[in-house]
Parts: C-alpha cells; structure tokens; sequence
C-alpha cells in the first residue's frame, strides 16, 4: 500500500538552528514528491517539489529537500530557522494510478523560539 | 490572480443533514481535487475532477459524492453526515492531471461541524 511516513510529530527549535523534517515514502510508481506547509490560520501552500532530475531541489523561503531513491526518503531542510518558519509541515507523494491522488504524511508541528 | 477560493468558509450542520461545499480553481486550471483533513492528520484525497469527469476517488463511503462544472468550479456533497464527517474540506486545483507534470495548488478550506 501507497504511504508516506514522517518521523517527527512535533519539533521544537530555537532561531537560527538548522532543520531537518524526515519523510520516507512506500511507492511502486513514478515518484513525485512535495512538501507542504501551513501557517497558522493560513491554507496549506507549496514549499517545494521534486519531479525529475536534480535530486537536490531549493523551494521558497530557504527550504531545500534532497530525493534519495535508494532510501525512499525525501527530507526537508533549512540551514537557519526562524521564528516566522513556525507551522506544520506536510509530505507527499501523487498516486498516478488513482488519479492524482496526493497521499500525505501525517504532518510534522515546528515550532521556533525567538 | 485569485487563488482556490472555497465557500462557505465554516458551517455548523447536524447528524443526517446534507451538505454542499464549494470550490472555484484557479484560471487556467482543469482538474479538482478534494482532501479530507481531520485534526492532527495530513489531508485525504476523497475525489479528483478533469474535464467534468470522475478521475480517481479515495476510501470515501457513497455518502460522498462530487461532480465538476463546465467552468471547471466543482461541489462535493455529503449525505447523511456523520459526527464523524467533522474536518476541515480542502479543495486542490491543477492544470492537466498528467503522469510527471501535475502540482495541486490548495484553497483555505471549509470547516464542518457536525453536532
């Protein structure tokens, strides 16, 4: 069965440490990933995704994530947090074979102390 | 340009009710989607809407039906609601629903309380 794991509920930083949000994922077909974000109050909203190519992929705000095939992993980082970075974070991966079905983690909670 | 836009933004409704919720993509965009998010859980996929046809559909009981306008806007329906069936209804857009080429854009969401 399709799944997308994240390791980490709940994350807790201080500004300006460095970030990385595990996300492993269980998928026969084509892969593309995504990660999601959502602020407080505010809908979820794309930070980066990774089609093809570059394994390494930069998104908006300083997050990168890195596609490693042979680990089934796709994981978020950002060298510096800031407060401002605090919200949740959300895997996915697009099912082709059921439509495009999105099939997200069960999401990571950051949160940064000023 | 306007993102997914969703009405209503909240609605309180009881067990047994019926429900409509409202999703507008952005321009351009012929496919919908429709995410269920239940608190402390990531979004799922209920339907997926391309050219007014059904493309995929997820785990949902037939109390959940949808369909897709010509103009691309789409209504999901929810029959017989369930306290259960209380979350937040998040509505997704993309431009061509292809293998290696699609990337949903999500709208705020309507929020459903079922007492």
């Amino acid at each position: 069965a399709q799944s997308v794991s994240q390791h980490n509920h709940h994350v807790i930083l201080s500004e300006a440490a460095s970030l990385e949000l595990g996300c492993n994922y269980s998928y026969g077909g084509t892969v593309n990933l995504f990660w999601y974000v959502q602020y407080p109050g505010q809908h979820l909203q794309l930070l980066l995704k990774y089609f093809s190519g570059d394994p390494l992929v930069k998104g908006i705000k300083g997050f990168e994530a890195e596609f490693i095939k042979s680990k089934f992993s796709f994981n978020l980082r950002k060298p510096s947090v800031q407060w401002s970075d605090t919200a949740e974070y959300f895997c996915a991966v697009i099912n082709y074979n059921q439509g495009g079905k999105l099939i997200f983690g069960q999401g990571t909670e950051l949160s940064v102390k000023p | 340009d306007a993102g997914v836009t969703q009405s209503p933004t909240h609605l309180i409704k009881t067990r047994g009710q019926h429900v409509t919720l409202r999703c507008s993509p952005i321009s351009g965009h012929k496919s919908v989607s429709w995410y269920q998010q239940v608190l402390g859980q990531g979004p799922q996929f209920i339907f997926q809407y391309y050219e007014k046809e059904e493309r995929g559909r997820g785990n949902f009981p037939d109390r959940f039906s949808a369909r897709q306008f010509p103009n691309y806007s789409s209504e999901l329906n929810v029959n017989a609601l369930l306290l259960g069936d209380s979350a937040l209804y998040l509505c997704a857009s993309s431009t061509y629903p292809g293998e290696g080429l699609e990337t949903q854009y999500f709208g705020p969401g309507t929020r459903l309380l079922v007492l």
